[in-house]
């Protein structure tokens, strides 16, 4: 069974640019989840997808972070613009919707802002 | 407010030493509760994870752990361990429900050292 796929692998930008980060999660796993994991710090959740819809974007940057996921499948994340406190990895993860499951999650992509 | 508290930032252990990683939360109810290993530029990886019955879990690569509810810990265990468990560690909890809301929190994570 292939596993989450996420791409780039790293990234290197200016502050105020833009940057897209693309997931394709487990085949048939209904939820998604984009995290960003700050150096030396657990992921956070920054929004959680069931099929096409937002679950929960309460700590989505939204004035400069979007994201989708059209078609229920692959997620678009999109920083715009970017600054210096968005360095980061930027992690991907899927779950089948069943209880205690867990999330699987991709090798993410390593932003750093300069 | 739920949270997962991993005392130890760093532990650098000797290689075929035992190990132990600290894990405590704080949860409404009694909660999934999960381990993940990170390995320098990877993404997670699940070790292990509890939800009901037997309090001691085994997972993968020899590691196991035990549900203390009385100390609302999960700590991590394995009896010997070997340079390529050198990794970063995290705890995390989810809720007891399922329909896709598997929304997890985690702890700031263990930096695991092996020394030859």
């Amino acid at each position: 069974e292939a596993g989450v796929a996420q791409s780039p692998r790293y990234k290197i930008i200016e502050k105020r640019q833009s940057v897209a980060f693309w997931c394709n999660p487990i085949s048939g796993h209904a939820t998604l989840y984009w995290y960003q994991q700050i150096l030396g710090q657990g992921p956070k959740l920054l929004i959680q997808f069931q099929n096409n819809g937002v679950v929960d974007d309460s700590q989505l940057p939204k004035d400069r972070f979007s994201a989708e996921r059209l078609k229920g499948v692959d997620s678009t994340l999109k920083i715009q613009p970017a600054k210096l406190e968005d360095s980061a990895v930027y992690l991907c993860a899927s779950s089948g919707g069943l209880a205690g499951e867990g999330q699987y999650f991709g090798p993410g992509t390593r932003l750093t802002v300069t | 407010a739920q949270s997962v508290t991993q005392p130890d930032i760093h532990i650098t252990v000797s290689e075929g030493a035992s190990l132990e990683l600290r894990c405590n939360y704080s949860y409404g109810a009694t909660p999934y509760l999960f381990w993940y290993v990170q390995s320098p530029g990877q993404g997670l990886q699940l070790l292990l994870k509890y939800f009901s019955g037997d309090t001691l879990v085994q997972g993968i690569k020899g590691f196991e752990a035990e549900f203390k509810r009385s100390q609302s810990s999960f700590n991590l265990r394995k009896p010997s361990v070997h340079w390529s468990d050198a990794a970063e560690y995290f705890c995390a909890v989810g809720p007891m429900f399922s329909g896709g809301y598997n929304k997890l929190i985690f702890g700031a994570g263990t930096r695991l050292a092996v020394h030859p």
